[in-house]
């Protein structure tokens, strides 16, 4: 069973930073693309970043780039997300999900954290 | 950016209703589209991928059609258990983008 377990959210002040974990069981964490994924209160999903299967491609949305780096330790089976300069439309639900397919094309984020919470407020 | 846009924003129904509901890309994503279902509380989950394939588990009042830019989500016949909030996501480019979401209500 694919479990993804994430930590690290938490209440931070405006500008402040924060450092995203997830771990990983019940695949081979190596074999596929992983993702990062927000949820604003009462708002709609949003794909915020994700990191090919070997570390070597990174994708942003362009809302967190310059400011959140993806990251992953296949030896550890571990997804993080460094956040940096936070602002207050970066609260919200943070989920980790796991991708299979192709980056783009018949790709879907077919394995779902519960998510973790981030609160940015002064 | 791809825009998703979903109609309608919600839906009331009541159990054994045929529901549809639609998904408009701003262009052609030929048939790179998937629908996610999520309760109040909850993860979402995947439903159907590449527009009309149903993901491992999901029941088969649930389907999906369409290509280039329209697309629809359809339950044939609602169960208590569907009544929660639908959400198509477009994987033909980065950035992925997904619509506003649809609140099927009872």
């Amino acid at each position: 069973e694919v479990r993804l377990v994430e930590s690290g959210g938490g209440l931070v002040k405006p500008g402040g930073s924060l450092r995203l974990s997830c771990a990983a069981s019940g695949f081979i964490f190596n074999y596929y693309s992983m993702n990062w994924v927000r949820q604003a209160p009462g708002k709609g999903l949003e794909w915020v970043a994700s990191v090919s299967s070997s570390g070597e491609s990174i994708y942003y949305a362009d809302s967190v780039k310059g400011r959140f780096t993806i990251s992953r330790d296949n030896a550890k089976n571990s997804l993080f997300l460094q956040m940096n300069s936070l602002g207050d439309e970066d609260t919200g639900i943070y989920y980790c999900v796991k991708w299979t397919g192709a980056v783009t094309g018949t790709g879907r984020l077919d394995d779902w954290g519960q998510g973790t919470q981030v609160s940015v407020s002064s | 950016d791809i825009k998703m846009t979903q109609a309608p924003s919600s839906l009331s129904a009541s159990v054994g209703d045929r529901v549809t509901i639609t998904c408009r890309a701003s262009r052609n994503i030929d048939i790179f589209l998937n629908w996610y279902q999520q309760k109040p509380g909850e993860a979402p989950k995947l439903l159907i991928h590449a527009a009309s394939r149903l993901h491992t588990g999901v029941p088969s009042r649930f389907s999906g059609s369409g290509s280039g830019t329209d697309f629809t989500l359809t339950i044939s016949s609602l169960q208590p258990e569907d009544f929660a909030t639908y959400s198509c996501q477009q994987s033909h480019s980065t950035p992925y983008t997904f619509g506003q979401g649809t609140k099927l209500e009872i």
